[in-house]
């Protein structure tokens, strides 16, 4: 399969508890998206990446979040201290830079915080 | 205001029906638009970019207009497997893509 990969797909966790979550973009993709979405919303922008070059990180993230691209390939969100409000779920998505390139989105992973 | 903003319907038509949605944005410097589409359950995926001069897919008819800023998605002759929910996609920077919060299209027999 060479779409973009997200793993775990569901992951619950116990409020308090850190988790993480891997996206393998597709391999030639040199931009890395992550989002949030949650029921009856659209995507809301987390935070990007130009291989490992993190741009960007939405002012509404919290400092408990956190994303990586070590190596310009994968990427790893992290968030700790979960909390019931980061229930949500998390997308990712790869593209090729241009204006007018398409992004390609992974399965989700759906957090559930109890 | 939210730099991407969609009525959320949905919008409930029957088969055969044309259906219109608007997005309205906020940056007046975005250079390019996209619409996705998002079934129930799934990923989003793209429908189709929006030029400056309109662009036409089929059924499926996307405009701009830059003075009002917002842009449009004209369904025409309406089919079942169109219900979905559709995104618009306005950059306020190449390649930040900021999601609109989704039309609801529902298509009924």
């Amino acid at each position: 399969d060479t779409g973009v990969s997200q793993n775990p797909r569901h992951k619950i966790t116990k409020r308090g508890q850190n988790v993480t979550f891997r996206c393998d973009p597709i391999s030639e993709h040199n931009r890395l998206y992550w989002y949030r979405q949650t029921l009856g919303q659209g995507p809301e922008f987390l935070t990007y990446f130009q291989n490992e070059a993190q741009l960007e990180k939405s002012r509404l993230l919290s400092d408990r979040f956190s994303a990586e691209r070590p190596k310009g390939s994968f990427s790893t969100l992290e968030i700790q201290r979960t909390e019931q409000g980061d229930s949500a779920m998390y997308l990712c998505a790869s593209s090729l830079p241009g204006t007018t390139s398409e992004a390609f989105f992974g399965q989700g992973t759906r957090l559930t915080v109890v | 205001r939210k730099e991407v903003e969609q009525d959320p319907g949905p919008f409930n038509v029957p088969e055969g029906a044309t259906v219109a949605f608007n997005c309205t944005y906020s940056n007046s410097a975005s250079q390019s638009f996209f619409w996705y589409r998002q079934d129930c359950r799934k990923e989003p995926k793209l429908l189709m970019s929006v030029y400056s001069s309109g662009n036409e897919d089929g059924r499926f008819t996307a405009q701009l207009n830059r003075a009002s800023q917002y842009i449009s998605l004209l369904i025409r002759d309406s089919k079942l497997s169109d219900s979905a929910t559709y995104l618009c996609v306005v950059p306020p920077v190449v390649d930040k893509l900021i999601f609109g919060t989704g039309t609801r299209l529902q298509v009924f027999p």
